[in-house]
């Protein structure tokens, strides 16, 4: 039971590039997050899923992409990178039934440089 | 979700008992209390949690006032592992939408030897 899987945990991009950030879960989770967080802040929630097929816009959505093809994965995309977007990534998924009260489990993050 | 305060920064001896503090005012009746800390940029870990009962578990306990406006994370003897940033969530749970997770800027425990 890995748990929340991010891919890749470093990476450094170019003003323009475009790449894309992968998150994996084996919890069967419904819910997945993509937060960022930027040095001596909290985490700010980009864009969130509550099952396959299903994408919606959290805090600070711009710059960003998301796709939920399957349960398990949620992407996150950046179609042309900027220095703002210099930042650590965390991914977190959840159960999204109500009665089930339980917390979110996070990756380990990636940790983004655009130059 | 409602908003919380809690100091910027705490220190604690090593095998003492550390209490955070956690102000949420503001709380509906909807809206449970969530602890997670993060240790030197990990990923945010779950603690704790409750609703208006005092909560226990390996980790920590979580005192919850009766009025619901405030709480106090209990880490019983702390360890230097404990160092971390500790974070105080209001999180509702019965919207039909995701229940999402907004992270103030925590508290920042330090213990110390």
């Amino acid at each position: 039971n890995a748990g929340v899987t991010q891919t890749p945990k470093f990476r450094v991009l170019k003003t323009g590039q475009s790449m894309t950030l992968l998150c994996a879960q084996d919890m069967n989770h419904e819910y997945m997050y993509w937060y960022r967080q930027d040095p001596g802040m909290g985490l700010r929630l980009i864009h969130y899923s509550v099952g396959e097929g299903t994408t919606a816009k959290g805090e600070v959505p711009d710059g960003y992409n998301v796709s939920r093809l399957k349960k398990q994965n949620f992407l996150l995309g950046l179609e042309s990178a900027a220095p703002s977007q210099t930042s650590v990534y965390f991914c977190a998924s959840s159960y999204g039934r109500r009665e089930l009260n339980t917390e979110a489990f996070f990756g380990q993050g990636t940790r983004l440089t655009v130059v | 979700d409602a908003k919380t305060t809690q100091p910027t920064s705490m220190d604690c001896a090593e095998g003492r008992a550390a209490n955070l503090p956690c102000n949420h005012s503001t709380i509906s009746g909807n809206e449970y209390v969530y602890w997670y800390r993060q240790i030197h940029s990990q990923g945010p870990q779950y603690i704790i949690h409750g609703l208006k009962n005092n909560e226990t578990n390996e980790m920590a306990s979580l005192i919850i006032t009766e009025d619901r406006k405030s709480s106090t994370l209990i880490l019983p003897h702390a360890t230097l592992r404990d160092t971390a940033v500790y974070y105080c969530i209001v999180r509702a749970i019965n919207t039909g939408t995701a229940s999402k997770l907004t992270f103030g800027t925590g508290t920042r425990l330090q213990v110390t030897l």
